[in-house]
């Protein structure tokens, strides 16, 4: 069974562009939750779906940063435009029922760079 | 808002020994609390959940401690390897919400 997925692994972008990451959860999974952790910093809560629906967004930093999961499925998480503080590690995770009675499988990250 | 304490310094142990990893949380017990490994460029890997009302959970190696009077948890892999070494992230989860709160996590090298 394939794990979670996140695309592209790495990106380097200027300040002031815009940036889309994408998390493809494990099929069947409804809980879709983003997390980043900037440098020398703990991981950090970002948002969470309940299928396609924004369960708890408390986490987003700004109106830069817009989370979408159409169909339930995948998600994508969107910096515009971006800022050097953004630069970090966006981590993606996923769980059949809430994380709070069982693990959250963790994708691999998004290092993103902003110069 | 809930903090939560990890040695910051790396610990090293000889191969064989036991590795312990503190947990230490302010304010208000968790309602669950979670450990996770992770590895370089990787991301985290789930490997325990303890419950408030739990004392104890043990896993093959691995074994969790869970005190609410010291706030605190205490992880610990006995017989230990050198791929045991990592960073171990201490994870809380509040009662009513679904989000992680992480602590930095702490970093183990296991010596041959």
């Amino acid at each position: 069974e394939a794990g979670v997925t996140q695309f592209p692994s790495h990106s380097v972008i200027e300040k002031g562009q815009t940036v889309t990451l994408r998390c493809d959860p494990i099929s069947g999974h409804d809980n879709l939750y983003w997390y980043r952790r900037v440098m020398g910093k703990e991981i950090k809560f970002l948002l969470h779906f309940v299928k396609e629906s924004k369960q708890d967004e408390s986490g987003m930093p700004n109106n830069r940063f817009l989370a979408e999961r159409t169909g339930g499925t995948y998600s994508t998480l969107k910096v515009q435009p971006a800022e050097l503080e953004d630069s970090g590690v966006y981590f993606c995770a996923s769980s059949q029922v809430a994380v709070e009675s069982t693990e959250a499988f963790f994708g691999q990250g998004t290092r993103l760079t902003v110069v | 808002s809930q903090k939560i304490e990890q040695n910051s310094e790396a610990l090293n142990i000889q191969e064989g020994k036991t590795a312990t990893l503190t947990c230490n949380y302010t304010n208000y017990s968790p309602a669950y609390l979670q450990w996770y490994r992770q590895d370089p460029g990787r991301g985290p890997v789930f490997l325990l959940l303890i419950r408030e009302n739990e004392k104890e959970k043990r896993k093959e190696r691995l074994k969790v401690t869970f005190d609410t009077t010291l706030k605190q948890s205490l992880f610990h892999i006995t017989a230990s390897q050198p791929a045991d070494s990592a960073t171990y992230l201490c994870a809380l989860l509040m009662g009513g919400y679904n989000k992680l709160i992480f602590g930095a996590g702490t970093r183990l090298a296991v010596h041959p």
